[in-house]
C-alpha cells in the first residue's frame, strides 16, 4: 500500500536558524497536504499543493511539491519558538479517499 | 460555529473490554474519518464514513468498527481491547468526498488500555 515517509524525525534548532523537513511517497500523489500538531494538540491543516512543481509560501514557510508528485518539502526561514511542534505531510493517492500521513518531523526551537 | 468535537477526552480500559468513541463533525461537513495516533507517530487511517456507509478502510482488524448517523456524527467501536490499542484516537471531518479535501481534526480521545 501507499507509504509516506518523512525525514528527519527530530530537529533541534536555535531560534533564528532555518529548518527543512522532507516528505517522500512510495506512489504518485494526487496532492500533498501539510499539517502542524503542537505538543498535546491535534493536527491543524496548513496548506495543500496540487500541481507538479508547485511552490507556495505562507510568511516564513515555503512548501514545494516535486515534479514527479512523489515528494515534498517544507522550509521555515528564521524559526521562532512559536514554530515548535510536529509537522506532518499527508497525501492522497490516485485511487481512493484515504489521506496517508507521514511519521512527522518534530521541531524543537531553543530561544 | 463548533468545530469537530470528540468524547470522551480520556478513557481507561482493561484488556478484553470494549470501547465506544464519539465524534460530531464540523458544521456543514458530511464525511468523517477516524485515525489512530500512537505516541510519537503519525496518524494512521482507520476508516472513513460518508452517507452512513464505510467508504474506505485502512489496515485495521475487524475489531475496529464504526457507524455514521443521519446527522453525520460518528462512532468508533473497538472490541477485545489489546494493550497495543492504547493511543490517541482522532476524528476528522471534511466536505463530501474528494481527494482534495482538507481535514479538520477534533482534539482526540486518549485511550489507555491496562
Amino acid at each position: 500500500g501507499q507509504q509516506v515517509m518523512q525525514i528527519p524525525q527530530y530537529q533541534h534548532v536555535q531560534e533564528g536558524e532555518d529548518f527543512t523537513t522532507y516528505c517522500n511517497s512510495s506512489t504518485t500523489l494526487s496532492n500533498i497536504q501539510w499539517y502542524k500538531q503542537r505538543p498535546g494538540g491535534h493536527p491543524v491543516f496548513l496548506i495543500q499543493l496540487v500541481k507538479s512543481g508547485e511552490v507556495k509560501k505562507q510568511k516564513r514557510l515555503t512548501f514545494q511539491f516535486g515534479e514527479a508528485k512523489k515528494n515534498s518539502s517544507l522550509h521555515i526561514t528564521a524559526t521562532q519558538t512559536t514554530d515548535v511542534g510536529t509537522y506532518f505531510c499527508a497525501g492522497y493517492g490516485n485511487a481512493g479517499n484515504m489521506l496517508t500521513f507521514g511519521g512527522g518531523t518534530r521541531l524543537m526551537v531553543k530561544p | 460555529d463548533a468545530g469537530v468535537t470528540q468524547s470522551p477526552t480520556h478513557l481507561i480500559k482493561t484488556r478484553g473490554q470494549q470501547v465506544t468513541l464519539r465524534c460530531s463533525p464540523k458544521s456543514g461537513h458530511d464525511t468523517v474519518s477516524w485515525y489512530q495516533q500512537a505516541l510519537g507517530q503519525g496518524p494512521q487511517f482507520i476508516f472513513q464514513y460518508y452517507e452512513e456507509e464505510e467508504r474506505q478502510r485502512g489496515n485495521f482488524p475487524d475489531r475496529f468498527s464504526g457507524h455514521q448517523f443521519p446527522n453525520y456524527s460518528s462512532e468508533l467501536n473497538v472490541n477485545a481491547l489489546l494493550l497495543g490499542d492504547s493511543a490517541l484516537y482522532l476524528c476528522a471531518s471534511s466536505m463530501a468526498s474528494g481527494p482534495n479535501e482538507k481535514l479538520f481534526f477534533g482534539s482526540g480521545t486518549q485511550l489507555s488500555v491496562l
